[in-house]
């Protein structure tokens, strides 16, 4: 199994330019997540996924779009991107909560964003 | 509200003990979390302790839980250069979907 893989790993964009990271998992997770991950912080949720077709808003969700269209994929996108979005961002995914004890979040290498 | 503290920073030499503390102020979560970032990579899920237990060791890690004041800790023993990295606690909520909140991660250096 290759878990969650993200793409691209890396990426430089021009403020206003629109990009769309892609997020795979091959472990019939039910739930996908995006968070990025800022200097000093902790993760903060973008948006998450409960199931195909279902996408809801996280803690930090403005300027951001995703869409779940097949189970094993969720995509986010940035419309017009702003250097307040230079971050790692990361995907993750899971079970439903208590489908197993102690289940948790499994979670992609990272794509490193910087917007000029 | 939900909220998760770690100290940002700790040096320990190889060989020692490292004890990585984390506060929160939810009591209501259900299980507390450890995980270890290295760099360029993603979170790897080190332990985890239920939030009715008050201990829990695996291996070289001894994760405790004093929930009264709300601390968790985690104690790595025998501390060796490959455990240098960012460690992150965080803690889960049951219904929903599977929320967890992070602290701002504390990072591990360990030197000869």
């Amino acid at each position: 199994n290759a878990g969650v893989t993200q793409t691209p790993k890396f990426r430089v964009l021009k403020t206003g330019q629109s990009m769309t990271l892609l997020c795979a998992q091959d472990m019939n997770h039910e739930y996908m997540y995006w968070y990025r991950q800022d200097p000093g912080m902790g993760l903060r949720l973008i948006h998450y996924s409960v199931g195909e077709g279902t996408t809801a808003k996280g803690e930090v969700p403005d300027g951001y779009n995703v869409s779940r269209l097949k189970k094993q994929n969720f995509l986010l996108g940035l419309e017009s991107a702003a250097p307040s979005q230079t971050s790692v961002y990361f995907c993750a995914s899971s079970f439903y909560h208590g489908q197993k004890p102690g289940e948790t979040q499994y979670f992609g290498p990272g794509t490193r964003l910087l917007v000029l | 509200g939900e909220d998760v503290e770690q100290s940002l920073f700790l040096s320990v030499r190889e060989g020692d003990s490292s004890v990585i503390n984390c506060t929160y102020t939810d009591s209501s979560s259900t299980y507390l979390y450890w995980y270890k970032q290295e760099p360029g990579a993603g979170l790897q899920l080190l332990t985890y302790i239920f939030s009715n237990m008050d201990m829990k060791q695996d291996q070289r890690l001894t994760v405790l839980l004093n929930k009264k004041d709300k601390h968790l800790s985690l104690r790595i023993a025998d501390t060796q250069t490959g455990d240098s990295a960012i460690y992150f606690c965080a803690e889960s909520f049951s219904g929903g979907y599977n929320k967890l909140i992070f602290g701002a991660g504390t990072r591990l250096a360990v030197h000869p």
